[in-house]
């Protein structure tokens, strides 16, 4: 079964808006959470990690919000550019195993 | 730095054939994961390799799968013989040590006929 639950499946927003993926674990073990990116023909890429001892992290557009009690965690673009429509995946990692989400395709409309 | 490269990026072969897929991780990365991506499955974990040795082939779907990493900047997965329900992305992955970031090569899209 999944073991990290992804939503939305898809979402469009227009530029500047804020898309905002949803992901959700039941697995208390897990001790790090990447989100990956990746465009058609490439490879996921990492684009920001959290650990569950911290509540927020932010890198450029990027922002992960993490809450440990509630097994919950999501990933929010800020001020959202078409450079930015691509499938994201969030992830959960417990000794080697990465669990993955089954990925949001975010469209960025101009 | 050169990332993890993978060979090649596209495969096309008939059903019954050998395909082997090669990966190099990025240097100094001492942990290797083959992934398959498929719409149906997502992203699934096929065999994890440390320091060369393998560790964790349990998702391996069969007996036609199999791994080997010779050397730490070398890495092949084979199937034989091959069938239609193997087509899907194949990638490789590294990291520096087993709990930092993977880093994915851009695949191989395999396709049997």
């Amino acid at each position: 079964q999944q073991q990290v639950k992804q939503s939305p499946q898809s979402l469009i927003v227009q530029k500047g808006g804020i898309p905002i993926i949803n992901c959700a674990y039941e697995n208390t073990a897990f001790d790090y959470f990447p989100w990956y990116q990746q465009f058609p023909g490439k490879g996921p890429a990492l684009l920001i990690a959290i650990r569950p001892d911290v509540s927020e992290k932010k890198e450029g557009r990027f922002t992960i919000s993490f809450n440990k009690s509630a097994k919950q965690f999501s990933l929010h673009i800020m001020d959202s550019q078409p450079g930015d429509s691509a499938t994201y995946f969030c992830a959960a990692l417990r000794d080697y195993k990465l669990s993955f989400g089954a990925g949001t395709t975010v469209t960025v409309r101009a | 730095d050169a990332g993890v490269i993978q060979s090649p990026r596209h495969e096309v072969t008939e059903m019954g054939q050998e395909v082997t897929l090669r990966c190099k991780p990025i240097s100094g990365h001492n942990s290797l994961f083959w992934y398959r991506q498929t719409m149906m499955r997502g992203l699934e974990l096929l065999i994890y390799f440390n320091n060369n040795v393998p560790i964790d082939d349990s998702g391996m779907p069969e007996d036609r799968f199999s791994a080997k990493m010779p050397n730490a900047s070398f890495s092949t997965l084979k199937i034989q013989p091959s069938e239609p329900r193997d087509s899907a992305v194949y990638f490789c992955a590294s990291s520096l040590r087993v709990d930092q970031p993977q880093h994915f090569g851009d695949g191989t899209r395999l396709s049997i006929l």
